[in-house]
């Protein structure tokens, strides 16, 4: 199985300041079938299934504020917030489609300094 | 946009057997991979299984395999996961979901909580 690391396992930042999430995997999740990086990020708040915010490691979803970015390949990601407004704080959780079974990262929670 | 709606979820023994729902508001989803996710209270998500679109093929995460069994009725839109010899480990708020990713939907139900307890 491919085991995905978050990092941290928590995060306070101050509103307006920049977040940055890491995510690495114990195996690539570049697939050269479509060449894209089988990676995608979750922001999920209390009470609420996850969102989709970004797919394909890179690619944000069809109405994700641009303050959300993903980056990264191969095995080492990173989620970043750019400015962080109060209606982020959340848990992120990066998840790989890379294989079955799917695997997702242990989460960071995300909260405001 | 389709709606993923989870019942069955509650209170039960552990070694006790619980089926669960997960009926969609389109036919839609019949075209779908279905999965069903787990998280347990105040911990991440948790990957249980997957059903092809078909129902042809399932793959249980080796945590679950043995004890449940996910199905689908596509004429009813509705996906199934039977959860049997229930441990005290399995106490989560279960989801249905695509599990999407760029050309495919990423749907989720709001999920139905099952507690594993004596």
């Amino acid at each position: 199985d491919i085991v995905m690391t978050q990092s941290p396992d928590s995060l306070a930042v101050s509103l307006g300041e920049r977040a940055t999430i890491n995510c690495k995997s114990s195996q690539s999740l570049f697939s050269s079938s479509n060449n894209k990086n089988n990676l995608v990020w979750y922001q999920q708040k209390p009470g609420q299934p996850p969102k989709l915010l970004i797919y394909g490691a890179s690619t944000r979803e069809s109405g994700v504020p641009d303050r959300f970015s993903g980056s990264g390949s191969g095995t080492d990601f990173t989620l970043t917030i750019s400015s962080l407004q109060a209606e982020d704080v959340a848990v992120y959780y990066c998840r790989q489609y890379y294989t079955i079974p799917v695997t997702f990262g242990q989460g960071t929670r995300l909260e405001i300094k | 946009e389709v709606q993923l709606v989870e019942s069955g979820g509650s209170l039960v023994q552990p070694g006790g057997s619980l089926r669960l729902s997960c009926a969609a508001s389109e036919s839609t989803v019949n075209g779908h991979w279905m999965h069903w996710v787990r998280q347990a209270p105040g911990k991440g998500l948790e990957w249980v299984s997957v059903i092809k679109n078909d129902g042809s093929s399932t793959i249980y995460a080796d945590s679950v395999k043995g004890r449940f069994t996910t199905s689908r009725d596509n004429a009813r839109n509705t996906v199934y996961l039977q959860m049997n010899r229930l441990r005290v480990e399995d106490t989560a708020v279960y989801y249905c979901t695509t599990l999407g990713a760029g050309n495919i939907n990423d749907y989720w139900g709001q999920g139905t909580l099952v507690t594993v307890d004596s």
